[in-house]
């Protein structure tokens, strides 16, 4: 069902940097860039940037987000335990007229 | 402080339907749309439809047209999602979430709605 492409997993070391990418097309991420959310366990989603690449202020500067072309991408820097979570891209598709989501990728801090 | 408190857990049996609801507080209910994000167990998010609160006007998935309907309440900052038809992959948590800054900005905390006969 999902319409965008995550990695399903990534590990990286405490205090390391994370990119996670999300792939999509002309029509989605190429149109209008990617939303990033971060989830906990047993949690709602949680905003970490806009599709202009913006972050909400409660959100801490180690998330930044960009695109290139059809590919979004979520940098998470100085790993820390708590950004352990699964992440989602999402983008409008012009085409479908719908949101589409990623598959999510799901982080683990080692 | 914002915030969008949905209705509780429902258990229903196949072809009912299911009302969730979710409360807006703390912001203008109808400056924001509200979208409706469904999760099945263990896996990603699935964008259903979303309502401009302000006029009513809604828009949904291909895949919920026909059953699913979206509608919103000004004056109790209520917006609903009833779903009908239920079959058992409907089991899913269902999120409400507030478009705003060109983000989902803001999530209820979700309603767990399970189909069992």
């Amino acid at each position: 069902q999902a319409g965008l492409t995550q990695p399903p997993s990534v590990s990286k070391g405490l205090r390391q940097t994370a990119t996670l990418t999300c792939i999509g097309n002309s029509n989605n991420v190429g149109y209008q860039g990617a939303t990033w959310l971060q989830q906990h366990q047993g949690h709602p989603p949680k905003a970490l940037s806009s599709r202009g690449n913006n972050r909400p202020s409660e959100i801490s500067e180690r998330f930044s987000a960009s695109r290139s072309g059809n590919t979004a991408s979520l940098t998470i820097t100085g790993l820390q335990p708590e950004d352990e979570a699964d992440y989602y891209c999402s983008a409008w598709d012009n085409s479908l007229g719908a949101w589409v989501f990623g598959g999510g990728t799901k982080l683990t801090v080692l | 402080q914002v915030h969008l408190v949905q209705s509780g857990a429902e258990v229903n049996k196949p072809g009912a339907s299911v009302k969730v609801s979710c409360k807006a507080s703390g912001y203008t209910f109808t400056n924001h749309l509200l979208h409706w994000v469904r999760q099945a167990p263990g896996q990603s998010l699935e964008w259903m439809g979303c309502i401009n609160v302000g006029d009513g006007s809604s828009i949904s998935s291909q895949k919920f047209r026909g059953r699913v309907t979206l509608s919103s309440d000004t004056s109790a900052t209520t917006a609903s999602m009833e779903l009908s038809g239920l079959i058992s992959e409907d089991t899913a948590v269902y999120y409400c979430a507030r478009e705003a800054a060109d983000c989902f900005d803001l999530w209820g905390q979700g309603t767990i709605v399970t189909v069992s006969s």
